[in-house]
């Protein structure tokens, strides 16, 4: 068990550029979530899988923000036409449902991005 | 809307010391709070989970409790270390936001200092 995995770790890119982040989960976790965190605040729900569904979508992601999770084990979270508001660390987390309450979420170390 | 306040936003004590942070959330009907620490420029670390039928959790230094009845819950770090210096979040799962979804506090930024 090697904990959940993100990369890239940084990411610059300029306004307008597309940019896709993958996150691979603790193996056995069935559910696959992503949270935007901005400087100084707590981090906000994007988006929840469990297994390849996507069952859950925050009002925050937008039409630009498209996330997939093709075979229930890694994730892929893209963003096109990047805005400089789009600047933040991105963090995965997984967790598993067999306790359906019970159950922790264990975050990667995230991916930073910079738009310039 | 669930909201959810730390209290207070950033603390210094001295090595040694016993401290308490506290949290506290809107929406009693959560499934469980849970506390994470978060190094600068890191993820989250989980450190504990309570339940909503669960009135406390223990972790080594750690002692969290939770009233659910009047939306608090403290997080209890004794015998603090320079090592615990980190940012404390709180966050829970709600019926009226999904037990999926974890609605965060923005955060106590802890210093401890040797």
């Amino acid at each position: 068990d090697t904990g959940v995995s993100q990369n890239p770790r940084h990411k610059i890119t300029k306004r307008g550029q597309n940019v896709t982040f993958r996150c691979d989960p603790i193996s056995e976790h069935n559910r696959l979530y992503w949270y935007r965190q901005t400087l100084g605040q707590g981090p906000e729900f994007l988006t929840y899988f469990q297994n390849e569904a996507q069952l859950e979508k925050s009002r925050l992601l937008s039409d630009r923000f498209s996330a997939e999770r093709p075979k229930g084990s890694f994730s892929t979270l893209e963003i096109q036409r990047t805005e400089q508001g789009d600047s933040a660390m991105y963090l995965c987390a997984s967790s598993s449902n067999k306790d359906r309450i019970e159950e922790t979420q264990y975050f990667g170390p995230g991916t930073r991005l910079l738009v310039l | 809307k669930q909201e959810v306040t730390q209290i207070p936003a950033a603390l210094s004590v001295p090595e040694g010391e016993n401290l308490v942070l506290n949290c506290s959330f809107t929406d009693s009907a959560i499934y469980n709070l849970q506390w994470f620490r978060q190094d600068p420029g890191k993820g989250l670390t989980s450190l504990l989970l309570i339940q909503s039928s669960q009135r406390e959790q223990t972790s080594g230094r750690l002692n969290a409790s939770l009233d659910k009845s009047s939306g608090r819950s403290t997080l209890y770090i004794a015998a603090s270390q320079p090592g615990d210096s980190a940012t404390y979040l709180c966050a829970v799962t709600g019926e009226n936001t999904g037990f999926q979804k974890l609605v965060f506090g923005t955060g106590t930024r802890l210093l401890v200092s040797p």
